[in-house]
């Protein structure tokens, strides 16, 4: 069985601030999704992470998938309140066409504070 | 651009009942995921079709079956219900083609199922 563990689980930080999460796993995954929630709401993808060690940026958004590609991290810069929300990862397995779906991590909770 | 639908967005059954949920995929993508989600929880996965073929299964209860239609529209029918599987309801697409490789996963905005 794949797992994807996201850290942290809560984040909550003044406006302004940086953050990074996590997202880390003992599989490798073909490709990695970012997604946020709101609540009651389908997940809307941010990006797709595909080959080892690849970084994409979206906005203020950086993310990175592992060089093995097992761990992916999401950095926001200069955080704002509309940042707030649900950002689950979630791996796409090896397995050919991603026939298994997604594997999502917990999702990490944040809440930027004006 | 349009996106995948799923409907009903809300839906209240009593415990015992049956229920429909159906999903309409992004135009020209062949695969379908149904994905459960209870409250504060992350999806899980139920099952998914390829061209119209049981692709892979996941956590779905016995209790539940889907299947795509010609059309590529699928739909998830849950009978027996019970109160746990009050949840909301997710269904995703994509495109795999023929290069079979890993691909984006689109979701739909959900059902909300509530078992009373």
């Amino acid at each position: 069985t794949q797992l994807l563990e996201q850290s942290p689980q809560f984040l909550s930080i003044q406006e302004g601030e940086n953050l990074t999460v996590y997202c880390n796993s003992s599989s490798v995954f073909s490709s990695l999704q970012w997604y946020r929630q709101e609540p009651g709401e389908g997940p809307v993808l941010l990006v797709t992470v595909v080959t080892g060690g690849e970084v994409k940026k979206l906005k203020r958004l950086t993310f990175q998938f592992g060089d093995a590609r097992k761990d992916s991290s999401l950095h926001i810069t200069a955080a704002q309140p509309g940042d707030t929300g649900l950002y689950l990862c979630a791996g796409v397995g090896p397995r050919r066409g991603g026939a298994d779906g997604l594997t999502f991590g917990k999702g990490t909770h944040l809440i930027i504070q004006p | 651009a349009a996106g995948v639908i799923q409907s009903p967005r809300h839906l209240i059954k009593e415990k015992r009942e049956t229920a429909t949920l159906k999903c309409y995929p992004i135009p020209r993508h062949d695969t379908v995921y149904w994905y459960q989600q209870g409250p504060g929880q992350d999806p899980q996965f139920l099952i998914s079709f390829y061209e119209k073929m049981q692709s892979d299964k996941g956590s779905i209860p016995d209790r539940f079956s889907a299947q795509q239609f010609s059309d590529y529209h699928s739909e998830l029918n849950m009978s027996s219900l019970e109160l746990g599987d009050s949840a909301l309801y997710f269904c995703a697409s994509s495109f795999r083609g023929i290069s079979q490789l890993g691909n984006t996963i689109y979701f739909g905005e959900g059902s909300w199922l509530t078992v009373v």
